[in-house]
């Protein structure tokens, strides 16, 4: 069974920094792209990063680009998300979240974790 | 980058058909093979429902389909039922290797 496990969420001060884990199970990690997504309060889904099987292949949304850093450890079966810069619009809870379809990113994202809250606010 | 455009709302009563609509840009929408749904329940995360435009999920009903017209793609779910009532999403690949999902539709069932 696919498992996704994000943890590492919480409040942080506007300008601070956070890092956000998804450790995961029951799949081969390396062969799939894995993607952040998140959602703000009472809003709709918004697409935050991709990461490619190997590590390779990232892309960011514009809203995200120059502050955050996703990243893999594939001998950890971990994804990780490095946050700075944070501001209070990046509010939101925030998923991991599984390609479909293999080690380049497709945005078909067939396994979600539950998510883990992160709340910028002074 | 912005995200696809969705009716805010749709509603119908049980056995009824709906049509959520999806509309992007020739630059996404237009022409990915790649546009997929999803459905979310209140305070859990979405699942995917439909994916490269029309295939159904593992799972999934065969009440649920989905069509693609140029720029904009549709998903229909036919004789409604009350546990039909979600939010649904749109998501497409577009250029650049990026994805946009789009604002999301609240189906209420009557």
């Amino acid at each position: 069974e696919v498992e996704l496990l994000e943890s590492g969420g919480g409040l942080v001060q506007p300008g601070g920094s956070l890092r956000l884990s998804c450790a995961v199970s029951g799949f081969s990690f390396s062969l799939y792209a894995m993607n952040w997504v998140r959602q703000a309060p009472g809003k709709g889904l918004e697409w935050v990063a991709v990461i490619g099987g190997d590590g390779d292949r990232i892309n960011y949304a514009d809203s995200v680009e120059g502050r955050f850093s996703i990243s893999r450890d594939n001998s950890r079966n971990t994804l990780f998300l490095q946050m700075s810069s944070l501001r209070v619009e990046d509010t939101a809870i925030y998923y991991c979240a599984k390609d479909k379809w293999g080690a380049v990113g497709t945005g078909t994202l067939d396994s979600w974790g539950q998510g883990t809250p992160v709340t910028v606010s002074s | 980058q912005s995200a696809l455009t969705q009716p805010a709302s749709v509603s119908g009563s049980p056995g009824q058909s709906i049509t959520i609509s999806c509309s992007g840009t020739s630059k996404d929408v237009g022409t990915s093979e790649l546009v997929s749904w999803y459905q979310q329940f209140p305070g859990k995360a979405p699942t995917l429902i439909i994916f490269q435009g029309t295939k159904r999920a593992s799972g999934v009903s065969d009440r649920f389909s989905a069509s693609k017209s140029g720029n904009t793609a549709s998903l229909t779910i036919s004789g409604l039922r009350a546990e039909d009532e979600a939010d649904y999403y749109c998501c497409s690949f577009a250029l650049y290797k990026t994805f946009f999902f789009g604002g999301g539709t609240r189906l209420t069932v009557l």
